[in-house]
């Protein structure tokens, strides 16, 4: 199976910051990553998809980057609203998608 | 507006069955291909299944966590995905969501492989496992 993992696990940020994201895979994965935000007590909403295209619907704010083994979530200017917990996820290995542990963004 | 809802969630005995149904409406389901993913309490998320859409022959895969006691399914005339857990543990509890896979840049009925993401997720049923 190929193993994600993002750093940091948690993370305190203020309105305004910008913040970003790791998340590395245990062997190359193309561009084949997946970024999604849970709020507490819902379902995750996919943010980005092939590494850097922005669903629809989402603010600009977000953004990522990287291939092959490394790659970033990208928050410019952090809202009230964006403090969740993030998780990456790679297809590479599809139909079998794994995700990183996840990132919790706090409010400092 | 595209939904999904879970439903069939609650209380099971380990040993016992459970079947989980994820009702669609405002997208085409007999085009789209569907997923289940689970997310035990306090932890991330799990991958445990897809059904392929008919044109794929309506194939399924699954996580090797969950291959052989789980079973996915669609009724394409009513619009539904079923998750049948058979041989309930209690690492089974969990949040089950139902999920439309969905290929980038890809327009239609699509094979559903390497580098898919969800668009859309239910909010989610629970299931808990416990004598």
């Amino acid at each position: 199976d190929i193993q994600m993992t993002q750093s940091p696990s948690s993370l305190s940020a203020s309105v305004g910051d910008r913040v970003s994201i790791v998340c590395r895979a245990s062997q190359t994965i193309g561009t084949h990553l997946n970024w999604y935000q849970q709020k507490p007590g819902e379902a995750p909403e996919v943010l980005i998809y092939a590494a850097s295209s922005l669903q629809g619907g989402v603010p600009s704010r977000f953004s990522g980057s990287g291939s092959g083994t490394e790659f970033t979530l990208t928050i410019r200017s952090l809202q009230p609203e964006d403090f969740a917990t993030y998780y990456c996820q790679q297809s590479y290995s599809a139909p079998r998608i794994t995700f990183g542990q996840g990132t919790r963004l706090e409010i400092k | 507006d595209v939904q999904l809802v879970e439903s069939g969630g609650g209380l099971g005995q380990p040993g016992r069955s459970l079947t989980l149904s994820c009702t669609s409406s405002g997208f085409n389901f007999r085009d789209s291909g569907m997923s289940w993913l689970r997310q035990a309490p306090g932890k991330g998320l799990e991958w445990v299944g897809l059904i392929r859409s008919s044109a794929f022959g309506g194939t399924t895969e699954y996580a090797a966590s969950v291959k052989g006691r789980f079973t996915i399914s669609r009724d394409r005339s009513r619009s539904i995905a079923y998750l049948q857990i058979h041989s309930l543990k209690t690492e089974d509890t969990a949040v089950y969501y139902c999920v439309r896979p969905r290929m980038p840049f890809c327009v239609g009925e699509c094979y559903i492989s390497t580098g898919y993401y969800m668009d859309v997720w239910g909010k989610g049923t629970t299931v808990i496992v416990t004598s």
